[in-house]
């Protein structure tokens, strides 16, 4: 069974500019959540969707967003991208529950100059 | 607000060597997932420990859930290069609770 993919794998954005990255979940998982992984902050829980319903949501300002659809596929957008958005940001696929065993990719390295 | 707190945060040691590496809180949960994480790559889940006392072993590695399900320990036997890695725990409550980490260099 394939492992959960994303793409890009490193990106370079100027500040002020969007980035949509994208997620392809674990075949047969519903569940799909987004993660913010830096230095400092260590792995922040940005939000989880659900048969492209959102289910949870984290700390993070409007500026970040996403959406699941169908096929579980799930894309995040950023908007207005500042530095401080520069970090690795992980997908995980769950079979049902975002608080079940998670199966990450390998990340979107995204730097923000 | 639940907090999941890993000590050390930092860990350096030779090979050969044992460690134990904590993870601790004043929240219950009704389980607990430890990761690892290499460099470059996303977390890779170990174990799942759900019944209070609990304890699983994947080779070296020793994993324990406290008695009140609010703390666990992560004890490896022999320490290789390969352990090198971030270990992460996650509690299960409502939703994920992460800690922060614990950075583990084995050297050769």
């Amino acid at each position: 069974k394939a492992g959960v993919t994303q793409t890009p794998r490193y990106l370079i954005k100027t500040r002020g500019q969007q980035v949509t990255l994208s997620c392809s979940p674990i075949s047969g998982h519903r569940s799909v959540s987004w993660y913010q992984q830096t230095p400092g902050q260590g792995l922040q829980f940005l939000f989880e969707y659900f048969s492209e319903t959102q289910r949870n949501k984290g700390n993070f300002p409007g500026r970040f967003s996403g959406r699941q659809f169908s096929n579980s596929r799930s894309e995040m957008n950023v908007s207005t991208l500042e530095l401080g958005d520069s970090a690795l940001y992980l997908c995980a696929s769950s079979l049902d529950r975002g608080r079940s065993e998670q199966y990450f990719g390998p990340g979107t390295r995204l730097t923000v100059t | 607000t639940q907090l999941l707190e890993q000590s050390p945060q930092f860990l350096s040691i030779q090979e050969g060597e044992n460690l134990t590496v904590y993870c601790n809180s004043s929240s219950v949960f009704s389980s607990l997932q430890w990761y690892r994480q290499e460099p470059g790559e996303g977390p890779v889940l170990l174990v799942t420990v759900v019944t209070g006392g609990e304890v699983k072993k994947l080779k070296r590695l020793t994993f324990q859930f406290g008695d009140a399900r609010k703390d666990s320990s992560l004890h490896i036997t022999a320490a290789q290069p390969g352990d090198t890695g971030l270990y992460l725990c996650a509690g299960d409550d409502y939703q994920l609770i992460w800690g922060a980490g614990t950075k583990l260099i084995i050297k050769p």
